[in-house]
């Protein structure tokens, strides 16, 4: 069945270093892709999404590109501030699936000032 | 902004217990979401509705029920409670239609099965 595999964290960085977060998915479709983020004490809100092969995901200073060739679906981010520490979800959701969005296992991230 | 209320935030009952989790939307949506939350597993779908009185099993519905009965109401139930369901319930909804993928998350409750 469909799968999301995201890099196991967590992740720890200083202020204004460049974030990179992997992420692959397997999926038998044409799925959509998203990244998802959980603030501490919160329920998850969506990041970013991209529907289909070469669309670019951006908000907050987040990017991801949607790359079918070698199924992934990085999150990257140029200068990372404290305030982005929180958990990343990696997720797809496949249109012959009906309703279902599929999550990653999550990635922590740190930012120390 | 969409609204997800989940009745508590953390809740702590004992093996056996019937228990509620309740979730409430207020914009409307069609689609309605329970998901469980477990460190290095991620986000798993329990059981889903996509209209009222309508319910369907997601990957992990073994030990769990859930009711539909208005629109923005979406209830999980454990019917006897064990400490392997000691977790964070997470509940979502979405729109039907175009951006149905996109959901909206409650804050979760955290339940402690002792």
């Amino acid at each position: 069945g469909d799968s999301v595999t995201q890099m196991e964290g967590p992740v720890t960085l200083s202020e204004e270093a460049f974030l990179t977060i992997n992420c692959t998915y397997t999926a038998t479709g044409y799925p959509s892709l998203f990244w998802y983020v959980q603030y501490p004490g919160e329920g998850l809100q969506l990041l970013l999404k991209a529907t289909k092969a070469d669309d670019k995901g951006s908000n907050k200073g987040f990017e991801a590109t949607y790359r079918k060739e070698t199924t992934s679906f990085h999150l990257e981010k140029g200068s990372v501030q404290v305030s982005d520490s929180a958990v990343y979800f990696c997720a797809l959701s496949d249109s012959t699936g009906g309703f279902k969005t599929i999550f990653g296992a999550g990635t922590r991230l740190f930012v120390k000032a | 902004d969409v609204k997800v209320t989940q009745s508590s935030r953390y809740l702590v009952k004992r093996t056996g217990e019937k228990v509620f989790l309740e979730c409430v939307q207020d914009m409307d949506h069609e689609n309605m979401f329970w998901y469980r939350q477990d460190p290095g597993l991620g986000l798993r779908l329990i059981y889903f509705s996509y209209d009222v009185k309508m319910k369907e099993k997601g990957d992990i519905p073994e030990g769990y029920s859930v009711s539909r009965e208005k629109k923005e109401r979406f209830s999980l139930i454990l019917e006897s409670a064990s400490t392997n369901q000691t977790s964070m319930y997470l509940c979502a909804s979405s729109f039907l239609g175009t951006d149905a993928e996109k959901l909206f998350f409650g804050s979760g409750t955290q339940l402690s099965v002792l």
